[in-house]
């Protein structure tokens, strides 16, 4: 089956404290990326990546990484995570310039 | 600038009751519109796409759209609405933006149906 996959889906830290979510898609789109959707504001770009090793700022990277070693994973890393950046955050894929983004099912994440 | 606008934040509908949302978008060329739809706990699925062609649009679980140029809208509509149509909606504008082809999204529409 087609998918996005992201873990967690749900995960609780304090400030400060390293993080990484993971997400992968089985359907080798050269195009992925990252989002934060908070109430009121929408869906908002993090990161994206083009392709393995093509990485580039979206709308609101302040404050995150990311890394495209391999063309099915794309994680997200907070290296210093703050309460700003408690949100619920998606991953997506698509396939060169169909339009048609695959969305993972979401990580809520709350930074203490 | 690129924008999307949403205008209903929540609307309520009777189950089995016409359901139309609106999306007005600002874009200044040729725009590829999209619906997509987020069920509660899930990710975004698409709905259905404008891209060039037929105005009227036709998407999947019974909704369409209609693209009016003339208006900068690109409504959605579904003739008789479902219980499980509830969920949040989302109105999308294809924009490029340097290498980055990107979406520019609506605030969302909240969908309740009641029985």
């Amino acid at each position: 089956e087609a998918q996005v996959t992201q873990n967690p889906r749900y995960l609780i830290t304090v400030t400060g404290k390293k993080l990484t979510v993971t997400c992968s898609q089985n359907m080798n789109h050269e195009y992925m990326s990252w989002y934060r959707q908070d109430p009121g504001l929408g869906l908002r770009q993090i990161y994206y990546s083009m392709n393995v090793e093509v990485t580039d700022k979206g709308d609101v990277p302040e404050g995150y990484k990311v890394s495209r070693k391999e063309k099915r994973n794309f994680p997200l890393i907070l290296e210093s995570p703050s309460p700003n950046q408690t949100s619920l955050y998606f991953c997506a894929s698509k396939q060169g310039t169909n339009e048609k983004l695959f969305f993972g099912s979401g990580t809520q994440l709350s930074v203490l | 600038a690129q924008s999307v606008t949403q205008p209903d934040i929540h609307i309520t509908v009777s189950e089995g009751a016409s359901l139309e949302l609106r999306c007005n978008y600002s874009y200044g060329a040729t725009p590829y519109l999209f619906w997509y739809v987020q069920s509660p706990g899930q990710g975004l699925q698409l709905l259905l796409k404008y891209f060039s062609g037929d105005t009227l649009v036709q998407g999947i679980k019974g909704f369409e759209a209609e693209f009016k140029r003339s208006q900068s809208s690109f409504n959605l509509r579904k003739p008789s609405v479902h219980w499980s149509d509830a969920a949040e909606y989302f109105c999308a504008v294809g924009a490029n933006a340097g290498n980055n082809r990107k979406l520019i999204w609506g605030l969302g529409t909240s969908l309740a149906v009641n029985p």
